[in-house]
């Protein structure tokens, strides 16, 4: 069954703490990308990579780490850097120009 | 910079209308636009893709349309259902898959 797994689906950090969000893709697709979506607001790029052991930053990406080890992997850090990280994330990939397909995404709530 | 709004923000309808939702995009240079529909606390799902060289895709009961020149797609559904009740988002790709910019939303309500 082909698709996108993100995990977990709910998250809870504490002030001050690192969590890695997981996002695997059995598509076979190039391209990876994370988003985060806040009540409201539409979704804004945080990373994404084309290949694997590239990626780049998007328009939100401070506080925030990324690695692209494995075509199939493409894992999100959410560091004790990022003042305001309780939002719902999610994951996305693509073969370049063509369609979009998304997880289920991890909603992270700071205590 | 690539700016896409969506109009309007929410809609309510009854059961059996056609109804259309706006995307404008600032920038008419573009790969592909998409339009995906997104149900509370899910992830988007993928409804139709539109390349630059295309006027309008249909799935079903949807029909998207692309105007590059003056920047605008529309995305219309026919003989609406309480199941079509969701967010419909757009997004596009105006940097060969480098960055999708997507519009705010349209929360659409079908009334039975």
């Amino acid at each position: 069954d082909g698709g996108i797994t993100q995990s977990p689906k709910y998250l809870f950090r504490k002030e001050g703490q690192n969590v890695t969000l997981s996002c695997e893709q059995n598509l076979n697709h190039d391209a990876m990308y994370w988003y985060r979506q806040d009540p409201g607001q539409g979704l804004r790029l945080i990373y994404y990579s084309q290949i694997v052991n590239d990626f780049q930053k998007g328009d939100i990406a401070e506080g925030y780490s990324v690695s692209r080890e494995k075509k199939e992997s493409f894992p999100l850090t959410v560091t004790s850097a990022q003042k305001n990280p309780t939002a719902f994330y999610l994951c996305a990939s693509s073969m370049k120009t063509n369609e979009q397909f998304f997880g289920p995404g991890t909603r992270l709530t700071v205590l | 910079k690539q700016e896409v709004t969506q109009i309007p923000a929410a809609l309510s309808v009854p059961e059996g209308e056609n109804l259309v939702l706006n995307c404008s995009f600032t920038d008419s240079a573009i790969y592909n636009l998409q339009w995906f529909r997104q149900d509370p606390g899910k992830g988007l799902t993928s409804l139709l893709l539109i390349q630059s060289s295309q006027r309008e895709q249909t799935s079903g009961r949807l029909n998207a349309s692309l105007d590059k020149s003056s920047g605008r797609s529309t995305l219309y559904i026919a003989a609406s259902q309480p199941g079509d009740s969701a967010t419909y988002l757009c997004a596009v790709n105006s940097n060969y898959g480098q960055n999708f910019v997507f519009g705010p939303g349209t929360r659409l309500s079908v009334l039975p």
